[in-house]
């Protein structure tokens, strides 16, 4: 089955834990994507990635870091200096300029 | 700049058609996205339109674009229960940053 897949699906972080969400897919695509959701609004980038080895800022990169050492994987991480992080984050992936397939997301919350 | 308004909220009876509509400011904007997303879930793609194209439609959706206007409409005929979610309309250009631009969604309420 070809696919993205996230996760884990709930994550809990302490103040000023960095934490990890896992983006992978199996669908051969050059693209990928991190966005953030918050309650009642629309998504908003992170990070992207066109190329293995390249990654750019998207409109809120502030307090978030990525890598893309693997053309299936995209790994968002969460730093303390991201002073507002709970949210839901979704992944996507596509091929470059074409349409982008959404993963279930990771719902991130601070306790 | 960028900038893509949506409508919040959107109410019909089961068999009606709905209509969901978008605002877009880039008129250097290629292709335009219909996106559903059900609750706790990631964003399903639906339909999406080549910004050279008026219309185009698959089974119950229509998409209506007016270029002039940098309007985007998606109607959905026979509406269902199952069609009870949340609608985003999205942008790319084929310059710059060439990622998606979202609106902030139109949660469709279907009432029995």
């Amino acid at each position: 089955d070809g696919g993205i897949t996230q996760s884990p699906k709930y994550l809990f972080r302490k103040e000023g834990q960095n934490v990890t969400l896992s983006c992978e897919q199996n669908l051969n695509h050059d693209a990928m994507y991190w966005y953030r959701q918050d309650p009642g609004q629309g998504l908003r980038l992170i990070y992207y990635s066109q190329i293995v080895n390249d990654f750019q800022k998207g409109d809120i990169a502030e307090g978030y870091s990525v890598s893309r050492e693997k053309k299936e994987s995209f790994p968002l991480t969460v730093t303390s200096a991201q002073k507002n992080p709970t949210a839901f984050y979704l992944c996507a992936s596509s091929i470059v300029d074409n349409e982008q397939f959404f993963g279930p997301g990771t719902r991130l919350t601070v306790l | 700049g960028e900038d893509v308004e949506q409508s919040l909220f959107l109410s019909v009876r089961e068999g009606d058609s709905s209509v969901i509509n978008c605002t877009y400011t880039d008129s250097s904007s290629t292709y335009l996205y219909w996106y559903k997303q059900e609750p706790g879930a990631g964003l399903q793609l639906l339909t999406y339109i080549f910004s050279n194209m008026d219309m185009k439609q698959d089974q119950r959706l229509t998409v209506l674009l007016n270029k002039k206007d940098k309007h985007l409409s998606l109607r959905i005929a026979d509406t269902q229960t199952g069609d009870s979610a949340i609608y985003f309309c999205a942008e790319r250009m084929d310059t710059g940053r060439r990622a998606l631009t979202f609106g902030s969604g139109t949660r469709l309420q279907v009432q029995p």
